[in-house]
């Protein structure tokens, strides 16, 4: 199982970018990264995934290094909605979540 | 399309009693994932059925046990409940092809089990 690390928390201001880094020492050959969104008393979402290099969506970017061993997810402009909790997960088969990165988004 | 949906959406039983939990995956998908999230934590993955069978489990006893259907829905059982089993139960559902997951997970918003 691709085990994760992140920040437990992140403060930002309205309008500023966001970067969430995840490290993934032993991430397998097939696969992919992925990052989930939460809010309280909901299930997660899918924000985005990647295999290598550089991803980007209408919401997100997921920039990944050549060695695969970490991720950076990047919220441009973030807003008060974007306060939640953001998970990083990295296995094709067993889907192990981390604590996640609570990210609070002040005015 | 139709996303997953859970029910019930909170249930309250007492320790000892079982419980069963139900989750509708959405269209095209023919995987079901179930989780445990305790508050303030991340979730912890239960199982996962695919093609009717069990197809990975996590740390979880033999007294969590599920059920997928033909139609990809599918059930969590949980007997003799003990209080930690208190927490938000999420089903997601997905789309496997050959031996790669071939879509993200598409979460349902949850049961919460209280268990008292």
């Amino acid at each position: 199982l691709a085990k994760t690390t992140q920040p437990i928390s992140m403060d930002s201001y309205e309008g500023q970018e966001v970067n969430i880094t995840c490290s993934h020492n032993n991430i397998a050959t097939n696969d992919y990264i992925t990052w989930y969104q939460q809010f309280p008393s909901q299930g997660p979402r899918f924000i985005i995934q990647g295999y290598k290099t550089k991803v980007t969506n209408e919401v997100a970017s997921l920039f990944i290094p050549a060695d695969r061993k970490s991720s950076t997810l990047s919220l441009p402009r973030v807003s008060l909605s974007d306060t939640a909790v953001y998970y990083c997960l990295g296995s094709a088969r067993q889907l192990t979540f981390g604590s996640g990165t609570q990210l609070t988004v002040l005015p | 399309e139709t996303g997953v949906t859970q029910s019930p959406t909170h249930l309250i039983k007492t320790r000892g009693q079982q419980v069963t939990l139900r989750c509708s995956s959405q269209s095209g998908h023919n995987t079901v994932s179930w989780y445990q999230q305790a508050l303030g934590q991340g979730p912890q993955f239960i199982f996962q059925y695919y093609r009717e069978e069990e197809n990975g489990r996590g740390n979880f006893p033999p007294r969590f046990s599920g059920l997928q259907f033909p139609n990809y829905s599918s059930e969590l059982n949980v007997n003799a409940l003990e209080l930690d089993d208190s927490a938000l139960y999420l089903c997601a559902s997905s789309l496997w092809v050959g031996s790669a997951l071939g879509s993200p997970l598409h979460f349902g918003n949850g049961t919460r089990l209280t268990v008292t």
